[in-house]
């Protein structure tokens, strides 16, 4: 079984400023894949970033990266340079060698201006 | 080319009515799963299909909750009879095999049973 945990209900940034999300998971299993997925408030789910777990060095696309710590089951998005339109609800998901994901109950993240 | 099509977007039905939710994955996924997000419990996998059949269903609350998946390009989840607690957001999501495993998301269906 796998558990993904987000322990920031809510987060706040100042816009150009950097914010890092935390997730923690647990699995049993392998190979497995970790994602951010980002909900706006028109409520569209998007792909933010992935994480192969087989592979060391962190994934980044443009201003997101992540911090993975294997060992720790430790899975963080950092957002640099936060602008207005990062505001959104945003999930930290494990899959596993069935196909599913299992979700975090997700952060809010507020960018003030 | 298209992504994840649900319908319909919205959904206002009475408590005891059958609702019926559709979903068009987008072409050449063989993964298809349903979700159901709410304030309460979050985004919950009710059910998922593989190559049509479906390969998990323990998420799907009760027997009021079936799904079908009759050929490669569409899916319903039927409620009846609905009740108030089943308002939530429905999503539909696809995917292409288990090698990367990110899934595609349709825009979800907003359902409210009063």
């Amino acid at each position: 079984a796998q558990t993904v945990t987000q322990s920031q209900p809510e987060m706040s940034v100042q816009e150009a400023e950097t914010v890092t999300l935390s997730c923690t998971y647990d699995t049993s299993e392998s190979d497995y894949y970790l994602f951010w997925y980002k909900q706006p408030p028109s409520r569209q789910m998007i792909l933010v970033i992935r994480q192969e777990a087989y592979k060391q060095q962190n994934a980044t696309e443009n201003r997101f990266s992540v911090n993975f710590q294997k060992a720790a089951k430790s899975f963080s998005l950092k957002i640099s340079d936060s602008q207005l339109g990062d505001a959104a609800m945003y999930f930290c998901a494990c899959g596993g060698s069935q196909g599913n994901l299992i979700f975090g109950k997700g952060t809010k993240l507020s960018v003030k201006p | 080319d298209a992504g994840v099509i649900q319908s319909p977007r919205h959904e206002v039905t009475e408590m005891g009515q059958e609702v019926t939710l559709r979903c068009k994955p987008i072409s050449g996924h063989d993964y298809l799963f349903w979700y159901r997000q709410t304030m309460m419990r979050g985004l919950e996998l009710l059910i998922y299909f593989n190559n049509n059949v479906p390969i998990d269903d323990s998420g799907m609350p009760e027997d009021r909750f079936s799904a079908k998946m009759p050929n490669a390009s569409f899916s319903t989840l039927k409620i009846q009879p609905s009740e108030p607690r089943d308002s939530a957001v429905y999503f539909c999501a696809s995917s292409r095999g288990l090698l990367l495993r990110e899934q595609f998301f349709g825009p979800g269906t907003r359902l409210t049973v009063l």
